[in-house]
């Protein structure tokens, strides 16, 4: 079975740029999460999904961040624009039911220069 | 609000040579815990979760915790490390908010193996 897979695996932009980072999570999970790690600080969540719905997105940092899940499969999460202190790693995890283990995908580096 | 404190940013130990990492934990409520490693271009891996039970559990890779409420920790040991173990640790505690388990972690300790 295949575990969570994200992509790029790193992506470099100018700050003012877009980016969208896509996570496909392990079928069948209808929870998905995602959370950033910024300049090796703690890891933080972000927002979390059940199916297409968000269930709770408390920590999306302002609002030139868009996550989205289309239809309750992959997700993506645009940057839009991009700042210089958006720069870190965004993991997505998903899970079967809401309080089951959550899963973690390789994370996506993003730098912004 | 939850918390999590893990107070060694950096742990180098022999290979063969025991090994604990600390965590404590701020909570209101029983807490579900966790422990993940992220070795070295990897990303997030479960080593081993307490919810409820035994307060010792077991996990992969011969790992092993102990709850201890009075102490409000959940330390993570290991008998023997190998050189593999080299990589960054992560406690996390779960904050049961409506539906979600939102994890709340750590700042993480770097395992450093020397031989």
């Amino acid at each position: 079975e295949a575990g969570v897979t994200q992509f790029p695996s790193h992506s470099v932009i100018e700050k003012g740029q877009t980016v969208t980072l896509r996570c496909d999570p392990i079928s069948g999970h209808d929870n998905l999460y995602w959370y950033r790690r910024v300049m090796g600080k703690e890891i933080k969540f972000l927002l979390h999904f059940v199916k297409e719905s968000k269930q709770d997105e408390s920590g999306m940092p302002n609002n030139r961040f868009l996550a989205e899940r289309t239809g309750g499969t992959y997700s993506t999460l645009k940057v839009q624009p991009a700042e210089l202190e958006d720069s870190g790693v965004y993991f997505c995890a998903s899970s079967q039911g809401g309080k089951d283990t959550q899963y973690f995908g390789p994370g996506t580096r993003l730098t912004v220069l | 609000a939850q918390s999590v404190t893990q107070p060694d940013i950096h742990i180098t130990v022999s290979e063969g040579a025991s090994l604990e990492l600390r965590c404590n934990y701020s909570y209101g409520a029983t807490p579900y815990l966790f422990w993940y490693v992220q070795s070295p271009g990897q990303g997030l891996q479960l080593l081993l979760k307490y919810f409820s039970g035994d307060t010792l559990v077991q996990g992969i890779k011969g790992f092993e915790a102990e709850f201890k409420r009075s102490q409000s920790s959940f330390n993570l040991r290991k008998p023997s490390v190998h050189w593999s173990d080299a990589a960054e640790y992560f406690c996390a505690v779960g904050a049961l908010e409506g539906y979600g388990n939102k994890l709340v972690f750590g700042a993480g300790t770097i395992l450093r193996v020397k031989s």
